[in-house]
């Protein structure tokens, strides 16, 4: 157990709906990464916030956002889906932003768009 | 951008044979290394890292080094069990605008047999 928890585990929605993904950093922990996993792209870098600041933005779409709220945990906001938008989104968050410091993996959110 | 090409996949092995897996990269400034390990229906683990040049990461039997000139980090393993079977990843985190961000490679499937 990393100590990252992400809910919900499963979701399935379809075209054109919008979701909401959640994250719960590690205690002590004030970085959020989101990724993306998917058979076709593989595990893609999303975006990274810092104690609620936006740090750095990877291949995300604009009908994607994502926050981090002062309590530190983060959600990923996902709309207008495709089915193209059907992947693994891992949330991951490390003590510090970036540099040698290990980022702890949660188990993951599997989205189905029907 | 930063890249990976990781070891095509996926690799058969037997138990106690000895294991390379091959990584090379390109990112910016001197970035830390990783590999991340992800068992089946898990997220991913770190396994080791190394953060800077001739550095060597290690964990369970596992090793890699970061060679500098090459931009290599290979992981190798003497004698691989059946437990190591699972996806493995390697990951430069990006320095300069890319700071934070794991670039990962496509994985290679290890597969243990008894």
């Amino acid at each position: 157990d990393s100590g990252v928890t992400q809910t919900p585990k499963h979701l399935i929605t379809a075209t054109g709906q919008r979701v909401t993904l959640r994250c719960s950093p590690r205690s002590g922990d004030l970085s959020v990464y989101w990724y993306q996993q998917s058979l076709d792209q593989g595990l893609q870098f999303l975006i990274q916030y810092y104690n609620g600041e936006e740090r750095a933005k990877g291949n995300i779409l604009e009908r994607f956002s994502a926050q981090q709220f002062p309590d530190l945990h983060s959600e990923l906001n996902l709309s207008s889906l495709e089915l193209g938008d059907s992947a693994l989104y891992f949330c991951a968050s490390s003590v510090q932003a970036g540099g040698p410091y290990e980022q702890y993996f949660g188990p993951g959110t599997r989205l189905t768009v029907t | 951008g930063d890249s990976v090409t990781q070891m095509e996949g996926p690799v058969t092995l037997s138990e106690e044979a000895f294991l390379t897996i091959n990584c090379t990269y390109t990112a910016t400034g001197y970035p830390s290394l990783f590999w991340y390990v992800q068992y089946p229906g898990e997220g991913l683990q770190l396994l080791l890292k190394a953060t800077k040049a001739d550095d060597k990461g290690s964990n369970k039997g596992f090793e890699a080094t970061y060679r500098k000139e090459t931009t290599s980090f290979h992981l190798e393993k003497g004698s691989v069990q059946v437990s190591d079977s699972a996806v493995y990843f390697c990951a430069p985190e990006g320095g300069g605008t890319s700071y934070g961000k794991l670039t990962f490679g496509q994985g290679t499937i290890l597969t243990v047999h008894p």
